[in-house]
């Protein structure tokens, strides 16, 4: 079946670099997608999203880029900090049958480093 | 400020028995999901509502039953708990299709 999967399992970043978390997707009929944030011992928290009609969105030192073209989603963090340091998952709302529920991908740690 | 509450944050349990992990929304929202997750590892969806008295499994198979008699209230039990039950169980809700989900903390299961 058609899924999300991401590229890198593990990321580690030094303190103060750019991160870039990428997420392949299948389901062309996705339309909206979304990345959550999860600390250690807490449940996913939400960083930001983006709909099929951007290929770009900003936030407080975060940027997702959506290339629908190869079914492409990334996650920019500027000037990573050690706070930054958790798994990234990437979800999308999948085909129109999917009841809207999430697909999400399997998840990326980063781990920031001194 | 969380809107979703998950209870226990942590449980332990002796094999056999049952439990029921609770979660409850403020937000009105109709939609509501739990998920299994195992540390360090991807969420699985095992059971969703998109109201009272809707309930569907999900794409994980599981032993777990769930109700939905109040929208703000979604609780998931195990009848007889078991050691493959030991896992991370989060609990979500939305307010659509085209929106994000608001997770609660979880609850963190362990049967021994």
């Amino acid at each position: 079946g058609e899924s999300v999967g991401l590229h890198l399992p593990t990321l580690s970043v030094q303190e103060g670099d750019n991160s870039i978390i990428n997420c392949a997707y299948s389901n062309s009929a996705s339309d909206y997608f979304i990345w959550y944030k999860q600390e250690s011992g807490k449940g996913p928290q939400f960083i930001i999203d983006i709909r099929s009609n951007m290929d770009k969105r900003q936030g407080q030192r975060v940027t997702v880029l959506l290339n629908k073209t190869v079914k492409h989603l990334s996650l920019q963090i500027a000037a990573t900090q050690p706070g930054d340091s958790a798994v990234y998952f990437c979800a999308e709302n999948g085909a129109t049958d999917s009841w809207g529920k999430l697909q999400f991908g399997a998840g990326t740690q980063v781990v920031v480093t001194p | 400020e969380a809107d979703i509450y998950q209870t226990p944050r942590y449980l332990v349990i002796g094999t056999g028995k049952k439990i029921t992990l609770e979660c409850s929304q403020t937000m009105g929202h109709d939609k509501m999901y739990w998920y299994q997750q195992d540390p360090g590892m991807e969420l699985h969806l095992i059971h969703y509502s998109y109201g009272v008295n809707s309930t569907e499994k999900g794409d994980l198979s599981s032993e777990s039953t769930v109700s939905r008699i109040r929208t703000e209230h979604f609780p998931l039990t195990l009848e007889s708990a078991r050691p493959s039950h030991t896992s991370q169980y989060l609990c979500a809700s939305s307010v659509g299709t085209d929106y994000g989900y608001t997770f609660g903390s979880g609850t963190r299961l362990t049967v021994v």
